[in-house]
């Protein structure tokens, strides 16, 4: 079964400094795609950042990058210069095309809040 | 485009009243899915359509709990009789086959008192 992880329920980071929340995931399908996802307290999901099991290079958007480990089955974000509206949570997801499986599973989500 | 449009964005209801939540997803897409959001239990998927057919609703609770999509602009998921425990925010999202981006609505909270 798909499962994903995300250890830290939540984090505190200073505002302009760099934060790496965590997710490792589990699986046996070689194909499959990995997303982070962002909720501020509006409670809308905006999607961030994606990786595919077969992308050569970690995935990056703006401030966001993917730390994709495919050996230890991570995938942890990189958020660069946090700013104030970062803080949200955070959900990593899994889809696995390759099971003809198109849904996303997500991970139980790291609350991040940016002090100033 | 105006992204996953979901009604009502609230939805306060009496035990045993029958509720309705409705979706119309970005034009193109073929990928319909319902998520259901808790502090206990996350996001759980609920059911996904493929072309307006149900592919699997192994997530939905019980048989209180239907969906239908009797056409590529809409779906609803109908909750009858409803329960105080039904009560959480509910997600529609969609996404086109072989695109990643899974575009997710503003969401329905539910109350059930």
């Amino acid at each position: 079964a798909q499962k994903i992880t995300q250890t830290q329920p939540g984090m505190f980071v200073q505002e302009k400094e760099a934060v790496t929340l965590d997710c490792t995931y589990d699986t046996s399908d070689p194909s499959y795609g990995l997303f982070w996802y962002k909720q501020p307290s509006s409670g809308e999901m905006i999607f961030l950042i994606y990786q595919g099991s077969y992308d050569q290079q970690n995935a990056t958007e703006g401030r966001y990058s993917l730390n994709f480990q495919k050996a230890r089955k991570s995938a942890n974000l990189v958020i660069s210069a946090s700013q104030l509206g970062d803080s949200a949570m955070y959900f990593c997801a899994m889809r696995h095309p390759g099971a003809g499986s198109y849904q996303l599973t997500f991970g139980k989500g790291t609350k991040l809040s940016v002090i100033p | 485009d105006a992204g996953v449009i979901q009604s009502p964005r609230h939805e306060v209801t009496e035990m045993g009243q029958e509720v309705t939540l409705r979706c119309k997803p970005i034009s193109g897409h073929d990928y319909l899915f319902w998520y259901r959001q808790t502090m206990m239990r996350g996001l759980e998927l609920l059911i996904y359509f493929n072309n307006n057919v149900p592919i699997d609703d192994s997530g939905m609770p019980e048989d209180r709990f239907s969906a239908k999509m009797p056409n590529a602009s809409f779906s609803t998921l109908k909750i009858q009789p409803s329960e105080p425990r039904d009560s959480a925010v509910y997600f529609c999202a969609s996404t086109l086959i072989n695109n990643y981006g899974y575009t997710f609505g503003s969401g329905t909270r539910l109350t059930v008192v």
